[in-house]
């Protein structure tokens, strides 16, 4: 089974702080992958990996930056945390073999609110 | 923009009929698509997946693909109160990104 894990499932943090959330998967996957997910909004890419020390911007990159030093783990941060910034913070990983059907698997979710 | 459009919902549907989701896509280069259910409060988790045109079935669920309508169903049978949840739709128009459709919420009623 794939796992994928976050550090943490709730977080608070205040306006200005800087947050980090980390992401590990078991499945020696190459695209990695993060997410914010809000009503009405569905979700929302942020930035994705497709290997160590490689990045792409998603939809939505201002105010997050991302590091991926290693293949399994992926960072999402927020240099400077703001209000409207608090959401539910997904990760996701999957194989990169160009085919149809390389399915995204995600992690249990970080609920962050910044105050 | 590559979009995915989904009927918010609620929709309801008494235990043991069967339940039907749709989704829209624009972009025309889109190969597959993907079905995910989502609790509330927890991840979105995997359903299944379709790249042809026609119907898969995987026990009680039927994914169905239409291409040249830009067009992609759930159909689940039998529907359990356990069902009732959100459900994303995801397009998939290059190699690596999904897009997803905002979900539509079903709920089952006993």
């Amino acid at each position: 089974d794939v796992k994928v894990t976050q550090s943490s499932r709730y977080l608070v943090k205040r306006t200005g702080e800087k947050v980090f959330l980390e992401c590990v998967q078991d499945m020696d996957h190459e695209n990695m992958f993060w997410y914010r997910q809000d009503p009405g909004l569905g979700l929302r890419l942020i930035y994705f990996s497709y290997d160590v020390k490689m990045k792409e911007k998603g939809d939505i990159p201002e105010g997050y930056s991302v590091s991926r030093e290693k293949k399994e783990r992926f960072s999402l941060i927020l240099e400077s945390a703001s209000t409207n910034q608090t959401s539910m913070y997904l990760c996701a990983s999957s194989l990169n073999t160009g085919g149809y059907t390389d399915t995204q698997y995600f992690g249990p979710g970080t609920r962050l609110t910044v105050l | 923009q590559k979009e995915v459009e989904q009927n918010s919902g609620p929709l309801s549907v008494p235990e043991g009929a069967i339940a039907s989701l749709n989704c829209t896509y624009s972009d025309r280069g889109s190969q597959s698509f993907f079905w995910y259910r989502q609790y509330s409060g927890k991840s979105p988790e995997l359903i299944m997946f379709i790249y042809s045109n026609g119907d898969k079935e995987d026990g009680r669920f039927t994914a169905q693909l239409n291409k040249a309508s830009q067009y992609v169903s759930l159909l689940i049978r039998d529907s359990q109160p356990s069902d009732s949840a959100t459900y994303l739709c995801a397009a998939r128009p290059g190699a690596n990104n999904l897009f997803f459709g905002t979900g539509t919420r079903l709920t089952v009623i006993p």
